[in-house]
């Protein structure tokens, strides 16, 4: 089976950092993904990791430790357009699941 | 920039009918999937799809639903006798090797009455 947990909702203001923690537990693991998702539209890549570690991407970071079954995405200088659903995402080789979702809502 | 693409973006049916969501991935990626958003609920895995055949299915697939790939360059989701409770967002993805991220199509949105 798999179990993947995320918070529900954060909230933050315009210019700030929100880390988004996951927990996972999952049947085979190759590596982690975050997407973002906007109300009514597709997921959206933002970021990959496979080694234990911080992988760094503009204003967008995660980190991952396979031992601890334990991933973050920090999202910094947050902008209004950062309003979204983030989506973190254990896979295997043949399946990418998707935790629930954590809702970000930027204030200005 | 390659994208995936899905037809029809809405579709409405009648209970029981059969429906057939057609996607079209990154022409060469070689791993497929679809999933499903039932409105203000998470992205739900279906079926991954590989090397012509499915690699892995979830207990939401069963024996109502089915994949093809029957061209080369379609996949296709198809629903025997749809139920109320398949109205949801279907979503089709596509990714070129195992550890790359996967490009999701814009989704259809079933409706069924």
């Amino acid at each position: 089976g798999q179990n993947i947990d995320q918070p529900t909702e954060m909230t933050a203001t315009e210019g700030a950092i929100v880390q988004i923690n996951c927990t996972y537990q999952t049947s085979g693991f190759n590596g982690l993904f975050w997407y973002q998702q906007h109300a009514g539209e597709a997921p959206t890549f933002l970021s990959y990791n496979v080694l234990d570690g911080l992988e760094e991407k503009g204003r967008f970071s995660s980190f991952l430790s396979r031992s601890k079954g334990y991933s973050y995405l920090l999202l910094k200088e947050l902008q209004m357009k950062d309003s979204a659903s983030y989506l973190c995402a254990p896979h295997n080789d043949y399946k990418l699941s998707f935790g629930a979702g954590t809702t970000v809502t930027v204030r200005a | 920039e390659p994208e995936v693409t899905q037809t029809p973006s809405h579709q409405v049916t009648q209970m029981g009918q059969e429906v057939i969501l057609r996607c079209v991935p990154i022409s060469n990626h070689l791993y497929f999937y679809w999933y499903r958003q039932i409105l203000g609920q998470k992205v739900e895995f279906l079926v991954s799809f590989y090397n012509n055949e499915i690699s892995e299915k979830s207990e939401i697939f069963d024996d109502q639903f089915s994949v093809e790939r029957p061209d080369g360059s379609n996949f296709t989701l198809k629903i025997r006798s749809t139920k109320l409770e398949d109205s949801a967002m279907y979503f089709c993805a596509s990714k070129i090797q195992a550890n790359t991220e996967a490009f999701f199509g814009q989704g259809t949105r079933l409706t069924v009455v």
